[in-house]
Formats: C-alpha cells, structure tokens, sequence
C-alpha cells in the first residue's frame, strides 16, 4: 500500500519569505500522480499544484513550485514570497495510475505566516 | 450551484447513537469518496464508489456502512457511533482521471461524539 509522509506539523515563515514543505512516498509504482493542497480555516480542499511522475520537468504554478526527486520518492512544496492569505494547512497526497482512483493524504503541516 | 453538498455541516451524537451523513453531486460524476480528518492524521479513506450501485471498502471502513442508490447521492451511515469516530468527514466527487486533479470536495460535516 502506498503511504504519504509530512514529518513537519508546523512550519512558520516571514511573510514574503521563502518556505519549503517536505513530503515522502512509498510506492511500488512507476507511473502515479503527486499533488499539493491547501486548507485554510474554512475547511475547503484547494489544489495548489500538481506532478505526473513520468515528467522531469518540476511543476510551477506562480509562486509555488515543487522539487520531485522521483528516485529519493521525495515531494518538496516551495512558497516564494509567502503572503498572509498562503497560511493553512497543507497536505501533500499521492495518486496511483493502477486500479480504482484513489488519493492517499499526508499527514499536513500547518503554516503560519508572521507578519 | 454546481458543487458537492455535505449534510448536515455539524453535529453531536451520544455514544451508540446512530445517523447518516448525505452528500450530494449535481455534476454526474461516477466516482464519489467519503474520506474523515483528524489531527495530525490526514485524510483517512473510509469507503468510496466507483459507480451506482457500487460501493467498496478504503483505508478505514470499520464502524460505517455506505449506499449508492443513486448516481448523485452517496450515503455514510453509522450504526452505533463511538468516540473514536469524532472526526471531520469530507465528501469527494470526480469524474475524470486523474483523482487528485479533478475532484471536488464538500465543506466537510464535523462530527462529535459524547
């Protein structure tokens, strides 16, 4: 079974800082899929970036860009230039290409922004 | 509005009480997911569907049962309800691959259990 790792609760950063989430994977397969979301306090899930596993090419999406490091199973969520609206919770999640979709969650890391 | 509708949005239940949590989609999506939050947990997979009439068993099934007998509607029942399932329940629905990319998520129900 696969499993998602976000060893960090909580991170924290001065706004218009940089800041790295970590997140690690276990996974016998070799074709899936990698996301980030966002949850602020209103609870709602939103898709932050996304990664297919046979691209190389790292993701960006304005300010948030991700390190895939495919061999090392290593999903890494970079904040350029944090805002206060980027504070939430953040959880990294897995999705295999065989058998029924399905979305594996990390555990989150709650970010905090100071002002 | 197109969307993922949770009902209720709260509640409070006494141990071995039961209830259902409904959620809905008007988008006519095939796939539909309950999934429960806990602190420093995640997003734990209860049951999901594939299909009407479908159902079939996630991470953490135990002490909840699951109906789809209708495309737009996936029912979460608990029969006799327990501490241990004071939780935050998320509802997910999508309709194309990938998962992670394409699902919409509702506002999520919070649940305790006294």
């Amino acid at each position: 079974a696969q499993t998602v790792t976000q060893s960090q609760p909580e991170m924290s950063v001065q706004e218009a800082e940089t800041v790295t989430l970590s997140c690690t994977y276990d996974t016998s397969e070799s074709d899936y899929y990698l996301f980030w979301y966002k949850q602020p306090p209103s609870r709602q899930m939103i898709l932050v970036i996304r990664q297919e596993a046979y691209k190389q090419q790292n993701a960006t999406e304005n300010r948030f860009s991700v390190n895939f490091q495919k061999a090392a199973k290593s999903f890494s969520l970079k904040i350029s230039d944090s805002q206060l609206g980027d504070a939430a919770m953040y959880f990294c999640a897995f999705e295999g290409s065989q058998g029924a979709q399905k979305l594996v969650f990390g555990q989150g890391t709650r970010l905090t922004i100071n002002p | 509005n197109a969307g993922v509708t949770q009902t209720p949005k709260f509640r409070v239940l006494k141990t071995g009480q039961s209830m259902t949590l409904l959620c809905a989609q008007d988008m006519n999506h095939e796939y539909m997911y309950w999934y429960r939050q806990d602190p420093g947990m995640g997003l734990r997979l209860i049951h999901y569907s594939v299909g009407e009439g479908t159902t079939a068993k996630g991470e953490v099934p135990d002490g909840y049962n699951v109906s789809r007998l209708k495309k737009q509607n996936f029912l979460l029942g608990l029969e006799s309800a327990a501490p241990s399932q004071t939780s935050v329940y998320f509802c997910a629905s999508s309709y194309f691959n990938p998962l992670g990319a394409n699902a919409f998520f509702g506002q999520g129900t919070r649940l305790t259990v006294v």
